[in-house]
């Protein structure tokens, strides 16, 4: 039961710049609360991408980006390469001290 | 570095209890402000967050699944466990063992989720 909303699929040719939306409410990320990303590849469990909103944990490429602006998140993949090919969940925190899940976005390489 | 690992049964029948136990390595749960936590994911569905649970012993539980879950430690042995009591096919699913990264961004306290286990399908069938 996602409490955070994500487009089912976004796709763009190698080289393009794609962003993934993630709605939340005024109990979570509009509360204040940051998001953190996680790309989970073919068979493969999640790993963080972005954590605290907009940080990238060692090893993961500039090109990974996030923001946050009231009640919504952006996950921004530049240079699109193929193997980014892979499912994205965003993540946050709510006033009633649980975590949440976003309800998945499957990135295409055209 | 911190490692954890899932185990327990891969097949379950309606109606019966699933326990499964994680055992990590590289943090205690003795230390304050450690946690471990559980996630769940269908295949083919989305991740869903189950609960957690704290050195001090406290819990936080999904609210969809509060009525049925328990998460225990055995701090001794570094191991957490989930219990999931009258389980259903719509139970079936990977679940994933997780280290909460706890921290304040100076008005809040939250968590992100690193590292994951390897995670455990169980599958609830007749």
């Amino acid at each position: 039961q996602s409490v955070l909303t994500q487009p089912p699929s976004v796709s763009g040719a190698p080289g393009q710049r794609v962003t993934i939306s993630c709605t939340g409410s005024s109990s979570n990320i509009g509360a204040g609360y940051d998001v953190h990303w996680y790309q989970q590849l073919p068979g493969t469990a999640p790993k963080v991408l972005i954590y605290a909103t907009n940080k990238r944990p060692s090893g993961v490429p500039e090109r990974f980006s996030g923001s946050k602006s009231g009640t919504s998140a952006s996950l921004a993949i530049a240079g699109l390469q193929a193997d980014d090919e892979a499912d994205y969940y965003c993540q946050s925190y709510d006033i009633s001290m649980t975590a949440s899940f976003g309800t998945g976005t499957r990135v295409t390489v055209l | 570095q911190i490692t954890l690992e899932e185990s327990g049964p891969t097949l379950v029948k309606p109606t019966q209890t699933l326990t499964l136990t994680c055992t990590f390595s590289g943090v205690s749960l003795n230390t304050p402000g450690v946690g471990v936590g559980w996630i769940r994911q269908p295949p083919g569905k989305a991740l869903e967050w189950l609960g957690i649970i704290y050195w001090n012993d406290d819990k936080r539980y999904s609210p969809s699944l509060k009525s049925r879950l328990t998460i225990s430690k055995d701090t001794s042995k570094n191991q957490v466990f989930l219990t999931l009591t009258n389980v259903e096919p719509v139970d079936t699913a990977t679940y994933y063992c997780v280290h909460p990264n706890v921290y304040s961004n100076g008005s809040q306290w939250a968590y992100w989720f690193d590292p994951w286990g390897q995670g455990t399908l169980v599958t609830v069938s007749s």
